[in-house]
């Protein structure tokens, strides 16, 4: 079936500007992840979702980033004011259920280039 | 706070020859363990995981990662590596007292399979 799939592939903003990055989970996958991959490292949480509802969003670095998933499905990580630091690969995953032993299927990506 | 170390940057080894790509982890209680493999410009892909049971995990592509609780180690391992393993493998944790369901990423380690 088809997996987890992310739009754009590639932002480039200037700073200053507002962008949204979208995901399309796996169908029927209760639990939406968000993360984000700075170059050379490891990718670092920043909020998930049980359906609608966002149950941490601890990682947001800043007021600046907003996630949202109004009817449990797609969701939408908007980044308002942008700056240089937030360039990175922003990623999506989704789980089937809500659980720590459960699989997360990650999309492609999108990368961001804050200019 | 949970954590995960990958102390080599980068591995090389010689198709055919036995891999291993290290993988320490720090968590409250007993871990989950996950490992994924990251081509250029693609997003996660599964390999395997550690919930429970026995220490040797088989997963995709030939791969299998042992867990030693005493060493809180989960090292990927592979008897026979072929040029197309190269890639960036990342390990990752969960706990399952705490740290809600994100997952902790270590800083990734790069494999060169050499012919």
């Amino acid at each position: 079936g088809a997996g987890v799939s992310q739009s754009p592939r590639y932002k480039v903003a200037k700073r200053g500007q507002d962008v949204a990055l979208r995901c399309d989970p796996i169908s029927g996958h209760v639990s939406l992840f968000w993360y984000q991959q700075a170059l050379g490292q490891g990718p670092e949480f920043l909020t998930y979702f049980q359906n609608e509802a966002q149950l941490d969003k601890s990682g947001l670095p800043s007021d600046r980033f907003f996630a949202e998933r109004p009817e449990g499905s797609v969701s939408t990580l908007k980044i308002q004011r942008t700056q240089q630091e937030d360039s990175a690969v922003y990623l999506c995953a989704s789980s089937f259920l809500l659980g720590p032993q459960e699989t997360q299927y990650f999309g492609p990506g999108t990368r961001l280039l804050v200019l | 706070a949970q954590s995960v170390a990958q102390p080599e940057d980068q591995v090389n080894v010689a198709e055919g020859n036995p891999l291993t790509v290290k993988c320490t982890y720090s968590v409250s209680g007993n871990p989950y363990l996950f490992w994924y493999v990251q081509y250029p410009n693609r997003g996660l892909q599964f390999l395997l995981k550690y919930i429970t049971g026995d220490n040797l995990v088989k997963g995709s592509y030939g791969f299998e990662a042992e867990f030693n609780k005493s060493q809180t180690s989960f090292h990927l391992k592979k008897p026979s590596a072929l040029v197309s393993d190269s890639a960036l493998y990342f390990c990752a944790v969960r706990g399952r007292a705490g740290g809600g369901n994100k997952l902790t990423f270590g800083t990734g380690t790069q494999l060169k399979v050499e012919l």
